[in-house]
């Protein structure tokens, strides 16, 4: 089985642009969550969908949104950039409880 | 909220043991993961408890105790490769898998 792919790897863009972030989830595989994470915060948590529905969100503003398709593969967004917004981008998949599984994520630098 | 915390750094010898712990909020609980992270890498799965006790996989021990709020990871027979960050991760229900801040560990010769 293939893993988890995120495209791009890297991605610099400048102070208020807007990004979007692809995740390809392991096959068979329908809950998608995303994480920022920095040297300071660790993995923070962003959100969760599962079959094309956000069931949960963490403590992002609203600059921060996703989406689920029908075929699981997931996008998030960033609008209006700001510098603290650089950091690496994860996201895992899996399909019970058991084995979440990450991408290699994407870094994000804002300049 | 649903803090997990766990210690920011520790050091040990090759060969020697290590047991990292990781306290968290146990209202919501759903089980526990422990992932390792290499810098500049995607974290990989290391252990999962639900229930409450040790499991043993190879090298790597985990231990839950759900009334504790608790769990450690033990790490036997230090390897070099093993110096990386480990994270402790809470499912709380059945949708949100929260982190703790890493632990990060340096294995010296």
């Amino acid at each position: 089985k293939a893993g988890v792919t995120q495209t791009p790897r890297y991605l610099i863009k400048t102070r208020g642009q807007q990004v979007t972030l692809s995740c390809s989830p392991i096959s068979g595989h329908r809950s998608v969550s995303w994480y920022q994470q920095t040297p300071g915060q660790g993995l923070q948590f962003l959100f969760e969908y599962f079959s094309e529905t956000q069931r949960n969100k963490g403590n992002f503003p609203g600059r921060f949104s996703g989406r689920q398709f029908s075929n699981s593969r997931s996008e998030m967004n960033v609008s209006t950039l700001e510098l603290g917004d650089s950091a690496l981008y994860l996201c895992a998949s899996r399909e019970s409880n058991y084995g979440y599984t990450f991408g290699s994520g994407t870094r994000l630098t804002v300049v | 909220g649903q803090n997990i915390d766990q210690p920011t750094e520790m050091t040990a010898t090759e060969g020697a043991i290590v047991q990292i712990n990781c306290t968290y909020q146990t209202s919501g609980f759903n089980g526990l993961f422990w992932y390792q992270q290499h810098a500049g890498e995607a974290p990989t799965f290391l252990s999962y408890n639900v229930l409450d006790g040790l499991e043993e996989k190879g090298r790597f021990s985990s231990f839950l105790s759900r009334s504790k709020g608790y769990s450690y990871l033990l790490l036997k027979e230090l390897q070099m490769k093993d110096s990386a960050s480990y994270l402790c991760a809470v499912l709380y229900n059945t949708d949100k898998l929260i982190f703790g801040t890493g632990t990060r560990l340096q294995v010296f010769p």
